[in-house]
């Protein structure tokens, strides 16, 4: 699985979008960006994947570069629930029956 | 829509004690299942995992076992608990394999032993 590096740590004001990066420069060409997030005492959540388009869902949107080596995951309009340590994970299927590897991660702090 | 449930959320157990964590999934046939164990500040470790009834792998030697008596049903047991089996115990299902869909954690259950 490719390796990723997120900022340590990022504020975001309550209603404004949140705009999470992520590098990942050594991605190979069947590997796909997963976003999960972890709020202190739960399991992790899974957020959104994606392999080279954009995605969008109803909690998230992921926006990868033409190139593939970053992405960006944003909250369009973060709340105070949106504090959690987000993880940006880049492997060939998270699905298949192999470890997902969590990284440091951001944490997000959504501020009223 | 699917779902995941975990019990307990929280258990204290002396050492030397039995350990039986369960784990069900609703709304979906034949998943993969996975148990992880997270220490306090550090990352996912993946203890077992299963792709069907009766399969179970193990990631990790350790003194905890695992079983999937039915399709959707995943047990995490311990004959005799270590000080070292504490920590945060989440399962985790998937869709089968060839697909590229995510897993999804349960809440998971905090075992502190004493």
């Amino acid at each position: 699985d490719a390796k990723t590096t997120q900022p340590p740590s990022m504020d975001c004001a309550e209603g404004r979008a949140a705009n999470l990066p992520c590098n990942h420069s050594t991605i190979s060409g069947n590997e796909y960006v997963y976003w999960y997030r972890q709020i202190h005492s739960q399991g992790p959540q899974y957020i959104i994947h994606g392999l080279k388009n954009n995605e969008t869902n109803e909690m998230a949107s992921l926006i990868i570069t033409e190139d593939r080596k970053s992405s960006t995951l944003i909250l369009p309009h973060a709340t105070l629930r949106d504090t959690a340590v987000y993880y940006c994970i880049v492997r060939v299927s998270s699905g298949s029956a192999r470890q997902l590897t969590f990284g440091s991660g951001t944490q997000l702090t959504v501020l009223p | 829509s699917q779902t995941i449930h975990q019990w307990p959320a929280t258990l204290v157990q002396p050492v030397g004690s039995p350990l039986s964590l369960e784990c069900t999934v609703e709304g979906t046939s034949n998943p993969n299942l996975y148990w992880y164990r997270q220490a306090a500040g550090r990352g996912l470790q993946l203890l077992f995992y299963s792709v069907g009834i009766g399969q179970i792998s193990s990631e990790v030697p350790q003194n905890l076992s695992a079983s999937r008596p039915q399709d959707r049903q995943f047990i995490l047991s311990s004959k005799k608990l270590l000080l070292s089996d504490s920590g945060f115990y989440l399962c985790a299902w998937s869709y089968g394999t060839g697909r590229n869909q995510p897993q999804h954690f349960g809440d998971g259950t905090r075992l502190s032993i004493l």
